[in-house]
């Protein structure tokens, strides 16, 4: 079935730094990428998202591109904030008529000041 | 527009027992997914429902089943509970229509923490 591979860490970095998570799938149709990010005491929010290789997702500085080749869709950002530490989950969907999503098993950030 | 709701947002329970959890979504949508998070297995699908009835399931044993009503409410049920069953229950709901996007937003809950003593 669908899955999702991505850096457990957790990651702790510097505010200004740089932020990589990879995340990689195994899809056998050609699915839809995601990243959430789950602040503590909430629910998930959809951070970006990308239907089709060479996509682009980005909102609020992070970025991630679809890269169909290497089945990857790894989230950047240049330059991270403290309001950024959260828990990161990569995800995806299939085209198929189900909402379900397939999640990876999250990444703890922690950014210090 | 009111988020996705869940109630309780806190449960304690013991072993044997059952428990109902709760999920109105957001207006005008009319898919709701339901999902378990533990620290030992991440985010794990467990069903989702369309229009009152059952469109997908994930891998979880019988004792774990789920229904929506008419007004696209939806509501889950864990029976026997088990100290495994411990876990935050996420519902995410959704306006099932792509379109030209290829994909639906899901919009999640807090969610319900349920504890098995």
């Amino acid at each position: 079935g669908d899955s999702v591979t991505q850096m457990e860490g957790p990651v702790t970095l510097s505010e200004e730094a740089f932020l990589t998570i990879n995340c990689t799938y195994t899809a056998t149709g050609y699915p839809s990428l995601f990243w959430y990010v789950q602040y503590p005491g909430e629910g998930l929010q959809l951070l970006l998202k990308a239907t089709k290789a060479d996509d682009k997702g980005s909102n609020k500085g992070f970025e991630a591109t679809y890269r169909k080749e290497t089945t990857s869709f790894h989230l950047e950002k240049g330059s991270v904030q403290v309001s950024d530490s959260a828990v990161y989950f990569c995800a995806l969907s299939d085209r198929g008529g189900s909402e379900k999503l397939v999640f990876g098993k999250g990444t703890k950030l922690t950014v210090n000041p | 527009k009111a988020g996705v709701t869940q109630t309780p947002r806190y449960l304690i329970k013991t072993r044997g027992q059952q428990v109902t959890l709760s999920c109105s979504p957001i207006s005008g949508h009319r898919s709701v997914s339901w999902y378990q998070q533990t620290p030992g297995q991440g985010l794990q699908f467990l069903f989702e429902y369309f229009s009152e009835t059952q469109r997908n399931k994930g891998n979880f044993p019988g004792r774990f089943s789920g229904r929506q009503f008419s007004n696209s409410r939806s509501e889950m049920n864990v029976s026997t509970l088990e100290l495994g069953d411990s876990a935050l229950y996420l519902c995410a709901s959704s306006f099932p229509d792509r379109g030209l996007r290829g994909y639906n937003e899901q919009f999640f809950g807090p969610g319900t923490r349920l504890t098995v003593l």
